[in-house]
């Protein structure tokens, strides 16, 4: 069966650049989180949804980055004014439950040159 | 200061190897910790651990948790080269569901 989808899977950006990373859930899935994960450390939390509410936004790094899921269902990671610190995988994860198991995506490599 | 602590960092071994990776964590509202494996990709589920003393198993890996010593270990046994990757341990806490990862523990299995 699908799995959770991500888009784009690589993204180059300017530094100062926009970026919008896209999240398409497992059909169903009620929770929706947001990782970053950098070269050779564990996926650190940046924010999660419960259907289309924002429940915990405390792991995003700074007022530039924004996370958004309207219907529930696909979410979009958006960050503003790029800068080098941002390069990193962004992971995007799902759950069917309340605390149930996460399945996570492929992630989209950003490279902020 | 970390709150999953995961060792080793890195490991190898040779093929039919046994190996044991461990992953300490934080007690404070703890709910549940569990296993991801994440090769090149995204991170698969392999375990969640709720109750003390209880082995989960899965073909050739198993895992086990202590909430008295506050600690969990995956053991992979009759290891294989397909068992390369990293071994990640993640705990949940009441309050949020969010995931705290640890650095990971990356296993190099030889043949």
């Amino acid at each position: 069966g699908a799995g959770v989808s991500q888009s784009p899977r690589y993204k180059v950006a300017k530094r100062g650049q926009d970026v919008a990373l896209r999240c398409d859930p497992i059909s169903g899935h009620v929770s929706l989180f947001w990782y970053q994960q950098a070269l050779g450390q564990g996926p650190e939390f940046l924010t999660y949804f419960q259907n289309e509410a924002q429940l915990d936004k405390s792991g995003l790094p700074s007022d530039r980055f924004f996370a958004e899921r309207p219907e529930g269902s696909v979410s979009t990671l958006k960050i503003q004014r790029t800068q080098q610190e941002d390069s990193a995988v962004y992971l995007c994860a799902s759950s069917a439950t309340e605390w149930g198991k996460q399945f996570f995506g492929p992630g989209t490599r950003l490279t902020v040159l | 200061e970390d709150k999953v602590v995961q060792s080793p960092l890195s490991l190898v071994v040779h093929e039919g190897d046994t190996v044991t990776l461990n992953c300490s964590y934080e007690v404070t509202n703890f709910r549940s910790l569990l296993w991801y494996k994440q090769e090149k990709k995204a991170p698969t589920f392999l375990f969640m651990l709720t109750s003390s003393g209880i082995e989960k198993k899965s073909g050739r890996l198993s895992s086990i948790l202590d909430k008295k010593e506050l600690f969990s270990i995956l053991n992979i046994t009759a290891t294989q080269t397909g068992d390369s990757a990293v071994y990640l341990c993640a705990e949940t806490q009441g309050g949020s569901e969010k995931l705290v990862f640890g650095k990971g523990t990356k296993l190099t299995v030889n043949p």
